[in-house]
């Protein structure tokens, strides 16, 4: 178990829908990062919070947002959804020692199927 | 930007035998850091070993080494005495000292172990 708790497991919805993921970071971990995993793009980075702040984005879509609230968890809207957006999506935290060395802890990760 | 290629998509090995993941990079930069993360059905993403690349001696952790060639760009995994625990993706990861903690990762091996 990795302290990182991502909510909900499993999500399945229509196009054109919005939903919210959750995550839940170690208890001490100020950074979170959003990453999406797809048969088709493999792992790749969406976006990072650092203590409530953007602090890097990646191929984040402009129908995806993000945000990390004062008690460091944080959600990953996807609006207007796509078939394509079905994919594994992924909530990692670190924390100051780890900021140096580069683990990321994830999450189980949540499964978004879109109808 | 930063690319990680995982040439082999699949790759099985006998049961307490010895199996090498291939893992290449591309990067301008000197100072970074490597990782291999393994992906068990559960989904959830382990990390395996890390290299720091100011470091010449290779990582090892139990079972697991690996050969960083940083002139040639390469870091692969070496799981010595395989277990059937040990099936699952293997992901390799590349983090630049300077951009944060984000990870690019590559396309993924899939291990198989035979018993």
């Amino acid at each position: 178990d990795s302290g990182v708790t991502q909510t909900p497991k499993h999500l399945i919805t229509a196009t054109g829908q919005r939903v919210t993921l959750r995550c839940s970071p170690r208890s001490g971990d100020l950074s979170v990062y959003w990453y999406q995993q797809s048969l088709d793009q493999g792992l790749q980075f969406l976006i990072q919070y650092y203590n409530g702040e953007e602090r890097a984005k990646g191929n984040i879509l402009e129908r995806f947002s993000a945000q990390q609230f004062p008690d460091l968890h944080s959600e990953l809207n996807l609006s207007s959804l796509e078939l394509g957006d079905s994919a594994l999506y992924f909530c990692a935290s670190s924390t100051g020692t780890s900021e140096y060395t580069g683990e990321l802890f994830f999450g189980e990760g949540s499964r978004l199927t879109v109808l | 930007a930063q690319t990680v290629t995982q040439s082999q998509p699949e790759m099985s090995v006998q049961e307490a035998e010895t199996v090498t993941l291939s893992c290449t990079y591309d990067t301008s930069e000197s100072d970074y850091y490597l990782f291999w993360y393994k992906q068990p059905p559960s989904r959830q993403m382990i990390l395996v070993i890390r290299q720091e690349a100011y470091k010449q001696q290779n990582a090892t952790e139990n079972r697991f080494s690996v050969n960083f060639q940083k002139a040639a760009k390469s870091f692969s995994l070496k799981i010595s005495d395989s277990q059937l625990g040990d099936a699952a993706m293997y992901f390799c990861a590349y983090r630049s000292a300077r951009a944060g903690n984000m990870l690019t990762f590559g396309g993924g091996t899939r291990l198989m172990v035979k018993p």
